[in-house]
């Protein structure tokens, strides 16, 4: 059991240049989100899913595109990458049931990427 | 739409004392989870305790407890008998409902824990 688990872990791209981060869970959960991480601001939303073929828009959305084609991937997508999208990325997942819907995420171990 | 703070950006306490991280949030709703997330030197986020806003009784979990005032709309996390491995940054989250159950975090706190 890996849990959640991202790929790349540091990614270094020019100013224009595509990318895409992709984060895999295998504890079965519905719910995944997408986070970055910059000096002094905490972590702050970019997107969210609560299920295959399903996505959201969080507080920090553009220059972004993710895809949630199996329920156990979510995509980052960075059609053209910017300086102010260096950051530390993190995908985390969670589960619903019917007692809770306030249940934990679990996070990955984050992508650190720079864009020159 | 739910706002996060942390008033303290550093702490420093001596191993084997008692600090206390103070949070603070703006909310609307009535049921909500409240979280501390902890995140050392390794960067990964680790869930520290966490509070249903319902619940009357303040969370524990062996060394962390939290101070949950609900009317003050505070929720402090109290570590005892610090440790040097607590040495990490802190984050306070409120869990958003209305946005798939997101987290909205704090700035954080930096705590070292000194010999």
């Amino acid at each position: 059991n890996a849990g959640v688990t991202q790929t790349p872990k540091f990614r270094v791209l020019k100013t224009g240049q595509s990318m895409t981060l992709l984060c895999a869970q295998d504890m079965n959960h519905e719910y995944m989100y997408w986070y970055r991480q910059d000096p002094g601001m905490g972590l702050r939303l970019i997107h969210y899913s609560v299920g295959e073929g399903t996505t959201a828009k969080g507080e920090v959305p553009d220059g972004y595109n993710v895809s949630r084609l199996k329920k156990q991937n979510f995509l980052l997508g960075l059609e053209s990458a910017a300086p102010s999208q260096t950051s530390v990325y993190f995908c985390a997942s969670s589960y619903r049931d019917h007692t809770s819907p306030y249940n934990e995420q679990f996070f990955g171990p984050g992508t650190r990427l720079t864009v020159l | 739409a739910q706002t996060v703070t942390q008033s303290q950006p550093e702490m420093s306490v001596q191993e084997a004392e008692t600090v206390t991280l103070s949070c603070t949030y703006d909310t609307s709703e009535n049921n909500y989870y409240l979280f501390w997330y902890k995140q050392p030197p390794s960067r990964q986020m680790i869930l520290v305790i966490r509070q249903e806003a319902y619940k009357q009784q303040n969370a524990t979990e062996n060394r962390f407890s939290v101070n949950f005032q609900k009317a003050a709309k505070s929720f402090s996390l109290k570590i005892s008998d610090s440790q040097l491995g607590d040495t990490a940054m802190y984050f306070c989250a409120f869990m958003k409902p209305n946005s798939g159950y997101a987290l909205n975090f704090g700035k954080g706190t930096s705590l070292l824990v000194t010999p």
